[in-house]
């Protein structure tokens, strides 16, 4: 079972500001990475697949990086809706999340 | 348009047992792989089972193993879960998901949830 962490817990940023998301793997996961924005009472929203890839609609401030087992999720620019908790998943093999990380206004 | 539709939730007592619908469309469901995700009210979300396409390979977390049964019926697009042997700590939001591929993948669509409240 591959276990997925993330750091930090809680992002404290102001608007227009970047924000850098880690996720790291205790196994390699090759680019099989994904990440997910989610708000209060809403399902997750697909960000990034393929560990760099931007899925359809999301907006060029969000990109990822990364491979095997560190990952990094970057928001440039951030903006008033971009607060939010954002998940990592691994894919490789049956999924396992990340515990989250909280973005919020500083 | 893809559609993810969860049902089934609601409360239940511990020990008994609760089974859960998704009812999806817009897409061939033989062609994907399905989980089902869970959150507690405050927590993380939480991988709980999957399933591959046509259901010859199923998985499931260690904190539900040999209590809750995943399936699927392709001709009627559906998945199921079936929740046996209910916790206290089972309480949470479940979310049927799609995974992209025909085994495992990352998801790219969710339903909106189904609470799942165990307690006395």
């Amino acid at each position: 079972e591959t276990v997925m962490t993330q750091s930090p817990a809680t992002l404290s940023v102001s608007p227009g500001e970047s924000a850098n998301l880690s996720c790291r793997a205790s196994q390699s996961v090759s680019s099989s990475l994904a990440w997910y924005q989610q708000k209060p009472r809403q399902a997750p929203r697909l960000l990034i697949y393929g560990a760099s890839t931007r899925a359809t609609g999301v907006p060029a401030r969000f990109s990822g990086s990364g491979s095997g087992t560190e990952f990094t999720l970057t928001i440039s620019g951030l903006r008033s809706e971009d607060f939010a908790v954002y998940h990592c998943l691994q894919y490789t093999q049956w999924p396992s999340f990340g515990p989250g990380t909280k973005v919020d206004l500083k | 348009e893809v559609q993810v539709v969860e049902s089934g939730g609601g409360w239940v007592q511990p020990g008994r047992s609760l089974r859960l619908s998704c009812a999806v469309s817009g897409f061939t469901f033989e062609d994907y792989a399905m989980y089902w995700v869970r959150q507690a009210p405050g927590k993380g979300l939480e991988w709980v089972s999957g399933i591959n396409w046509n259901g010859g390979s199923r998985a499931y977390a260690d904190s539900v193993k040999g209590r809750f049964l995943i399936s699927r019926d392709n001709a009627k697009n559906s998945l199921s879960l079936q929740m046996d042997s209910l916790r206290p700590e089972d309480t949470a939001f479940y979310f049927c998901a799609r995974g992209r591929g025909y085994s495992y993948g990352y998801i790219d669509y969710w339903g909106q949830g189904t609470l799942v409240t165990v307690s006395s």
